[in-house]
């Protein structure tokens, strides 16, 4: 059973630039979760989903921001006109339900030059 | 904010020895759960322990529960240098849509 899989692990994006970040949850995980994380910081959360569903996006800023989690596929955080201030990792987690342990996937790494 | 704080923020030991670590919260729980995360990696999770519980063992590691104090500790025994890493407390809302981190404690064990 392979782990949560994200990809790229490494992103550069110039200033205006689209960031597209993929998540594969765990076989049987329809829970994923989006955390950002700056350096020396904590995980910050940002997005729950469930299957075709946002359940609560409250972390997300309300623009240039995206997430989706389709029927098929893996969940996509979806960042337009990155700013400096995107720059950090992106991890993203799956839980077989809500309240549970999360898996967390090896993070993406985006850097905005 | 619901968010943890784990104390101290960093902690500095000698192989061996034991390490504890903290975090408080401030609002009702249903679990907490504490994560590990080597540098540059992703989180591990460790131990997720429930708010009727007060005490939980995995392995050297051994997670308690204060719900009245809002707060848990983890302490880690014979400490090995492979344990050297940031350990996260993450704690839920009520509604377990979220789980907030806290800003976690760096742990170095010296060899």
């Amino acid at each position: 059973n392979a782990g949560v899989m994200q990809n790229p692990r490494h992103l550069v994006r110039r200033r205006g630039q689209e960031a597209r970040l993929r998540c594969s949850p765990m076989k049987g995980h329809s829970h994923v979760y989006w955390y950002r994380q700056l350096p020396e910081e904590g995980l910050k959360f940002m997005v729950y989903l469930q299957k075709e569903n946002i359940i609560d996006e409250s972390g997300m800023p309300k623009e240039r921001f995206s997430a989706e989690f389709p029927k098929e596929g893996p969940s996509i955080l979806r960042i337009q006109q990155v700013v400096r201030g995107d720059s950090a990792a992106y991890f993203c987690a799956s839980s077989p339900a809500s309240n549970l342990e999360q898996y967390f996937g090896p993070g993406t790494r985006l850097t905005v030059t | 904010s619901q968010q943890g704080e784990e104390d101290p923020q960093a902690l500095s030991i000698q192989e061996g020895e034991n390490a504890t670590m903290n975090c408080s919260y401030k609002t009702s729980i249903n679990n907490l759960q504490w994560y590990r995360q080597n540098s540059g990696r992703g989180l591990v999770h460790l131990i997720l322990i429930r708010s009727n519980e007060r005490e939980k063992h995995s392995g050297r590691l051994r997670v308690t529960l204060d719900t009245s104090k809002k707060s848990s500790s983890l302490l880690i025994t014979a400490s090995r240098a492979a344990d050297t890493a940031s350990y996260f407390c993450a704690t839920d809302a009520n509604t377990g849509n979220q789980f907030y981190f806290g800003t976690g404690t760096s742990l170095t064990v010296i060899p």
